[in-house]
């Protein structure tokens, strides 16, 4: 089952925040986020656990709540650099390895 | 920082033909995937790989599609007779912790 990610789209100004997030509706053992930009490849972001931990990397950051299934990616004082397309790719509790991703979320920072 | 490699970058192929995607995953990974996503889409499971063979495959992956681990460092994809709708970018990736994908092919069946 696909996880939904909402929103669709987010257009931000420097230095402002946004959230994205990413809903399950099976158990899940893992979440992942990647950022792809156009033309390229997914770049792996962050890998958060159940145990509802909440993990950083420069200025952004997830959470993942175990009971709900549903991760959020926080990105503070955003930079030009973040513009990319986010997803979310959920591993279920079977932990198979198996990645099934969201639809994405693009995110654009205008100057 | 070690990568994944993938060949051709771009192919271009007639309905029906055979084509094989090459990947080179980081060495001293054990899990190996094939995703793919077709333009401006979400990224697709195919299969997943390990211990050479297949541990697990979507129902995209069917009887037309191959993978092979032929020396221990390659991985390929094969598309047996390509239809238009096989028309995507192709990923690659290998797994220690996140997953590394290769930077793809680009495959086009005309």
């Amino acid at each position: 089952q696909q996880p939904v990610q909402s929103p669709q789209a987010v257009i931000l100004r420097e230095g402002e925040d946004a959230v994205i997030n990413c809903s399950s509706s099976k158990a899940l053992y893992s979440v992942h986020w990647y950022r792809q930009k156009h033309g390229e490849a997914p770049v792996f972001l962050m890998i958060l656990l159940k145990g509802g931990e909440q993990k950083g990397h420069e200025k952004i950051s997830a959470s993942f709540n175990e009971k709900k299934q549903q991760s959020s990616l926080y990105l503070t004082a955003s930079q030009l650099s973040y513009s990319g397309t986010y997803f979310c790719g959920t591993v279920g509790s079977g932990n198979t390895g198996k990645l099934i991703f969201g639809q994405g979320t693009t995110l654009q920072v205008k100057p | 920082e070690p990568e994944v490699t993938q060949t051709p970058s771009h192919q271009v192929t007639q309905m029906g033909q055979e084509v094989i995607l090459r990947c080179v995953p980081i060495s001293n990974h054990l899990y190996f995937y094939w995703y793919r996503q077709i333009l401006g889409q979400k990224v697709e499971f195919l299969v997943s790989f390990y211990n050479n063979e297949i541990s697990e495959k979507s129902e995209i992956f069917d009887d037309q599609f191959s993978v092979e681990r032929p020396d221990g460092s390659n991985f390929t994809l094969k598309i047996r007779s390509t239809k238009l709708e096989d028309s995507a970018m192709y990923f690659c990736a290998s797994q220690s912790y996140g997953y590394t994908f290769g930077s793809g092919t680009r495959l086009t069946v005309v």
